[in-house]
């Protein structure tokens, strides 16, 4: 299958700081990218949907000047988590897809974010 | 056997027995169904998909059984192995034509050796 990767894999950061998650579609390109968000031992949470070359469109409740959300070409999407706190520690996974009907999604490995 | 609460649901088998998986969705609009596996700090993995024009698939040791009178999902896995200990998602297409994965609660697979 289509191979998605997300770097890095794990990141601490301190209080107040900005941490850049990257998102890359090695083998295809990208027209449509998901952020999720993970919680231990609950389900993957949409965060946002983004189209190459449009502004995001985020989920209700997610805030969208908290979590910047960048996808400027087929195959590399960003989520900036701006001014973090401890409560935005979190698995955070990306997933990519080509094309537009009914077309599978897939994955990037995760991102581990602790904020002390 | 299976256990539903506050926490991910578990289901427990040993090794070589059969398992199943349930699911329930909440769109009766949803028109595509993926199962997917994931284990402790990876990204979710395909496993098997369906469309709503069929009520059963089948791959490699896994079948997926879909019932759209009750919105229910099922993966059944053959001779279940130990690698096979994951948690496992159903996600259904919450898009209306435009693919966009909706998790379900997920379900915790332990296989004892």
């Amino acid at each position: 299958g289509a191979v998605v990767s997300q770097h890095p894999s794990r990141v601490i950061c301190k209080s107040g700081t900005s941490v850049k998650i990257e998102c890359r579609s090695l083998d295809f390109q990208a027209t449509t990218m998901f952020w999720y968000r993970q919680f231990p031992k609950q389900s993957l949470m949409l965060m946002a949907t983004s189209n190459e070359g449009s502004k995001a469109t985020y989920e209700q409740g997610v805030e969208k000047d908290k979590f910047l959300i960048n996808h400027a070409s087929l195959t590399l999407s960003t989520l900036t988590v701006t001014s973090a706190h401890p409560e935005d520690s979190s698995f955070y996974i990306c997933s990519a897809r080509e094309g537009q009907l009914n077309t599978e999604a897939f994955f990037g490995q995760g991102t581990r974010l602790t904020v002390v | 056997g299976e256990s539903v609460g506050l926490h991910l649901p578990t289901l427990s088998v040993q090794e070589g027995d059969n398992s199943i998986i349930n699911c329930a969705y909440s769109n009766s609009a949803s028109d595509y169904f993926i199962w997917y596996k994931q284990e402790s700090g990876k990204g979710p993995q395909f496993i098997i998909d369906i469309r709503s024009n069929m009520d059963k698939r089948q791959g490699q040791r896994v079948t997926v059984l879909l019932n759209k009178t009750v919105k229910h999902l099922s993966l059944q896995i053959a001779a279940t192995q130990p690698g096979d200990s994951a948690v496992y998602f159903c996600a259904e297409n919450s898009g209306g034509g435009s693919y966009i994965p909706t998790f379900g609660r997920g379900t915790s697979l332990i296989v004892h050796p």
